[in-house]
Parts: structure tokens; sequence; C-alpha cells
């Protein structure tokens, strides 16, 4: 249980086009999602929360107008890059938290999307 | 603001070596600390992690971790490695609401 998909896996697109990159919790309901951004050789870095229903609220530096975050229900969350450019290009990992109650909830991990901008 | 460092960016080991992964945060509040693993080609998974009691956390595939609250640490050992262990493995601590800070990764290499 407890499975993450991303969708597409990989994407090309070309400098200024719009990529929109999904997010599903196959069977879990997830209340929260997280997105990271991974560079070559370097860390994931969170770029924002989603809460199913809300506005996402997103880390400091990270633009919300160029990185759109839709969470329309428990079990899907979309990243949209707007405008992309190729410094854009990079690594892009979901992660769900389980809806239950407590402290901490385990988020699990989607697979990864790898965006190249031409 | 909180951050996560590990010591090794690269480590390569025998079969059956033991290995030790540092990995040290800053923070001065209550932690909740983690590995992650992830294998070539999949996504992230929870190896094991600490919240409170035994500072000794014991998790999958033979992994643990030790949790020294003096000295901020929070190192990765397992006393024989396979070469089915070769995956690149992250530090991490819970920042507060859930949200997750992650160390730089150690690409850990196992000849067979």
């Amino acid at each position: 249980g407890a499975v993450v998909s991303q969708h597409p896996s990989w994407v090309i697109c070309k400098s200024g086009t719009s990529v929109k990159i999904e997010c599903r919790s196959l069977d879990f309901q997830a209340t929260t999602m997280f997105w990271y951004r991974q560079f070559p050789k370097q860390s994931l870095m969170l770029m924002a929360t989603s809460n199913e229903g809300s506005k996402a609220t997103y880390e400091q530096g990270v633009e919300k107008d160029k990185f759109l975050i839709n969470h329309a229900s428990l079990t899907l969350s979309t990243l949209t890059v707007t405008s992309a450019h190729p410094e854009d290009s990079s690594f892009y990992i979901c992660s769900a938290r389980v809806r239950s109650g407590g402290a901490y909830n385990e988020q699990f991990f989607g697979p990864g999307t790898r965006l190249t901008v031409l | 603001a909180q951050s996560v460092s590990q010591h090794n960016h690269h480590v390569i080991l025998s079969e059956a070596a033991s290995l030790e992964l540092g990995c040290n945060y800053s923070y001065g509040g209550t932690v909740n600390l983690f590995w992650y693993v992830q294998y070539p080609g999949q996504h992230l998974q929870l190896l094991l992690k600490y919240f409170s009691g035994d500072p000794l956390v014991k998790g999958i595939k033979g992994f643990e971790a030790e949790f020294i609250k003096s000295k901020f640490s929070f190192n990765l050992r397992k006393p024989s490695v396979q070469w089915s262990d070769t995956a690149e493995y992250f530090c991490a601590v819970n920042a507060g609401g859930n949200k997750l800070v992650f160390g730089a990764g150690t690409i850990l290499r196992v000849k067979s």
C-alpha cells in the first residue's frame, strides 16, 4: 500500500511553453502533498506544500506564479511549470502524507518527473 | 533555519564491509529524524525514523541509526553491506508542519 505515482516520468518541452505534472496517491487519501525539486548531485528542496481544497504554501524563493499547484482532490495534486525556461530543467518529486491523526504522518514519495526545457 | 549535513557524498565499500553514514542536523527544538533510501531508478523509501524513546532505532533491511542529542547526530549503520544496498541515502529532519529538510545525500556503491 501507500503508492504514489507521477505522470509523466519525463518530459521535454520548448522554452516558453507550460508543462503539467500530476501526482496521485493510488491507494490512500492524502490531505497534504509536497512538491520537491532536485538538482543534479544536490538534495531535495521543498518547493511547496499543497493541502486539499486550499491554496498551496510556497517556500521562500519559489515563485507561485511560475509554479502553479492545484490540489483538487484527496488523491491528486498537479504542478504546472508556466512559461518554462532552461533553468527550470530539473527533477521534480512529489510526496503525499497519509490522512490520519497524530503529530506526524509519514510521507510517501513518487518516482519523480524529469523535466528538460530546450 | 533547519539544515542537515551529510558527511560523505560518495562511499565505496566491498560486500560484507561495515557501513556508517554520518548525518548532523541543525535545529533547536524537538526533532524527528529520518533516513530515506533511493535505489537506482526507484522512488525514495523510508529506511527508519526516530521520534522519541530509545535512541537506537532499527529499520528495514538490517539498517539502524543512533540519535545522539549532544552531538546533533543521527548516523546510519549496517554491520555487513550487500551489493543490493547500492543506492543513494538521504538523512532528513522534520522541520515542523510535516515539512522535511533533506541532506545532500550519500551515494553508496557496494562492490561484489
